[in-house]
């Protein structure tokens, strides 16, 4: 099985950076998935680590450390529009999903 | 490219009724195909999965069944709506240990 821990909530301001960490507990890792996803809206694709360390995509990174379970997803240069939750899925053939962290950026 | 569709969008039912929701996959062969159940305020709860034509894995016993007819298509049944089977239904697919895409979804509410 799989223990995801993310936290609940968080705040942060326009044009900040904001990191959001998620630890786990997986059997049969195989890489860790990160999706946003707007109220109302399907989860869309943000990242997809397989190895350790940091990949960017733009704005967006984000890191893993396979041997401790940790990985995180950089957000920089914040806008209005990221407000929404943020889904950390460890796993390998099925990736399995916390409750994801909602995030709420203010002017 | 690839794209993935379901239908419908929204869905309002009673309970004891019967379900059909239907996913189908475009651009791609052999996909492995997913189905989770989003409740309000909750996480992402695996249905099923099928890796093949007739080959479906149940992650959650429940009143809820899925059928792979073909090698795109995905369905999630129901004999008998229950009002717990409320929530946002998604469909995803994934071509091997690649990324995962989700459909639009359906918001099904059972009243």
């Amino acid at each position: 099985g799989q223990n995801i821990d993310q936290p609940t909530e968080m705040t942060a301001t326009e044009g900040a950076i904001v990191q959001i960490n998620c630890t786990y507990q997986t059997s049969g890792f195989n890489g860790l998935f990160w999706y946003q996803q707007h109220a109302g809206e399907a989860p869309t694709f943000l990242s997809y680590n397989v190895l350790d360390g940091l990949e960017e995509k733009g704005r967006f990174s984000s890191f893993l450390s396979r041997s401790k379970g940790y990985s995180y997803l950089l957000l920089k240069e914040l806008q209005m529009k990221d407000s929404a939750s943020y889904l950390c899925a460890p796993g390998g053939y099925i990736p399995t999903f916390g409750r994801g962290t909602s995030l709420i950026v203010h002017p | 490219s690839q794209t993935i569709h379901q239908w419908p969008a929204t869905l309002v039912q009673p309970v004891g009724s019967p379900l059909s929701l239907e996913c189908t996959v475009e651009g791609t062969s052999n996909p492995n195909l997913y189905w989770y159940r989003q409740a309000a305020g909750r996480g992402l709860q695996l249905l099923f999965y099928s890796v093949g034509i007739g080959q479906i894995s149940s992650e959650v016993p429940q009143n809820l069944s899925a059928s792979r007819p073909q090698d795109r298509q995905f369905i999630l049944s129901s004999k008998k709506l229950l009002l717990s089977d409320s929530g946002f239904y998604l469909c995803a697919w994934r071509k091997g240990s690649y990324e995962q895409y989700f459909g639009p979804g359906t918001r099904l509410t059972v009243t």
